[in-house]
This record gives C-alpha cells, sequence and structure tokens, in this order.
C-alpha cells in the first residue's frame, strides 16, 4: 500500500499570510494526487486534482504543484474562510489513501 | 442540483449488520465511479471501498474486506454498503464520493453529508 505523510500536522497563520503544506508518498504518484479541505462537520471539499489542477469554483489563491513523491498546496493569501484541515489523496493505486491532515487554524 | 445522499446509520451492537444507502442526483449516476470513504471521530479520512460504474469492479481496504459489501442499482441511482460484523473500529461518519476520472487524474468531486454509524454495546 502506498503511505501518505503531510506535514506540518498543524500551522497557526494569519490573515493574508502563505501558507504552505507537503505531501510525500512511498511511491511514486505520477501525478495521481488530489488536495481536500475539510470544516468541522462538514464533508470533504476537493481543491486540486492532478498534482496541479484547480477544480472549478475554486480559488486561484490554491494552487498545487508536485510530481512523483513529493507535493505541494499553497494558499498565496490566507482568508478567513481558509481556516481548515487540508488533506492530500494518491488515486495511483488501490488501497485510495489519504494522508493523515494539516490543521490549519488562526495565529 | 449535484448532490448525494447518505442514509442507514445508526446505533448497533458489535457483531451487528447496518446497510448505508447513499441516493445521487443531478448528474449521470450509471456512469460514475463510486466510493465509500468514512472518518472516525476526531480522525483523518480512511477510503473503504470502490466499485466501477457497472458494478463489475469492486474493491476493498484491508480493515473491511471480508466483513462489508459494496453494490449500487443503478436504476434508482443509489449505491449501497452492506457492513455485517461489525466491530467497534468501524465507528465512524459514512461519506459516499464520486470519482471524477480522467486523463489529468482522478479525485472524489462529489460527496455526501455523511452518516453516522456507531458501534457499541
Amino acid at each position: 500500500d502506498i503511505q501518505m505523510t503531510q506535514s506540518p500536522s498543524s500551522v497557526s497563520a494569519s490573515v493574508g499570510d502563505r501558507v504552505t503544506i507537503t505531501c510525500r508518498a512511498s511511491q511514486g504518484l505520477s501525478s495521481w494526487l488530489a488536495w481536500y479541505q475539510q470544516k468541522p462537520g462538514k464533508a470533504p471539499k476537493l481543491l486540486i486534482y492532478g498534482a496541479s489542477i484547480l477544480q472549478s469554483g475554486v480559488p486561484s489563491r490554491f494552487s498545487g504543484s508536485g510530481s512523483g513523491t513529493v507535493f505541494t498546496l499553497t494558499i498565496s493569501s490566507l482568508q478567513p474562510e481558509d481556516f481548515a484541515t487540508y488533506y492530500c489523496q494518491q488515486s495511483n493505486s488501490f488501497p485510495f489513501t489519504f494522508g493523515p491532515g494539516t490543521k490549519v487554524d488562526i495565529k | 442540483e449535484v448532490q448525494l445522499v447518505e442514509s442507514g446509520g445508526g446505533l448497533v451492537q458489535p457483531g451487528g449488520s447496518l446497510r448505508l444507502s447513499c441516493a445521487g442526483s443531478g448528474f449521470t449516476f450509471s456512469t460514475s465511479e463510486m466510493s465509500w470513504v468514512r472518518q472516525a471521530p476526531g480522525k483523518g479520512l480512511e477510503w473503504v471501498s470502490y466499485i466501477s460504474s457497472g458494478g463489475s469492479s469492486k474493491k476493498y481496504a484491508d480493515s473491511v474486506t471480508g466483513r462489508f459489501t459494496i453494490s449500487r442499482d443503478n436504476a434508482k441511482n443509489s449505491l449501497y454498503l452492506q457492513m455485517d460484523s461489525l466491530r467497534a473500529e468501524d465507528t465512524a461518519v459514512y461519506y459516499c464520493a464520486r470519482e471524477m476520472t480522467g486523463t489529468s487524474g482522478d479525485a472524489f468531486d462529489i460527496w455526501g453529508q455523511g452518516t453516522l454509524v456507531t458501534v457499541s454495546s
């Protein structure tokens, strides 16, 4: 199975800050990597797929990059509605696996 | 409106069974690959099971293999998860999710609101 790790596990940031989250896979994924945002009590929301493709309707301050085993999600200017937990997920092979999550909270 | 609506969750004793349902609308359910994803209280997301659009291909996480069965009825735009021999560690919110597939990458683009399954005596 492909193991996914994320760093940091949590980050405290202020509105307007640039935030970068890193996701690492135990095997190469090519670009079969997605990012999700989840707020408490809500279902996850797709932000990025194919490592770098912005899902329709997602603000352009979100961007993704990387290929192979190392990927990043960047929020260029943090907004109040961005405080949430972010997960990466690989769809390269079954079983699909998620990273443990990165919680972005208010500094 | 594009949506998925789960139902069937509840409280069940260890060793018991439960059947979850997920109704899709606003998109072409019959050509969509579907999965179940769960989230234990205060924990991260765990993929549980996958089914192809026609139902011929099914995949399971090791943690549920032999106990859970995924199925679908495209005539009813519905997805199901039969859960048997339930354990305390199966306690979670269960989400159904549509898998967006393509050459650029696969991802879960439509999610239900989730249904809570609690396994406890």
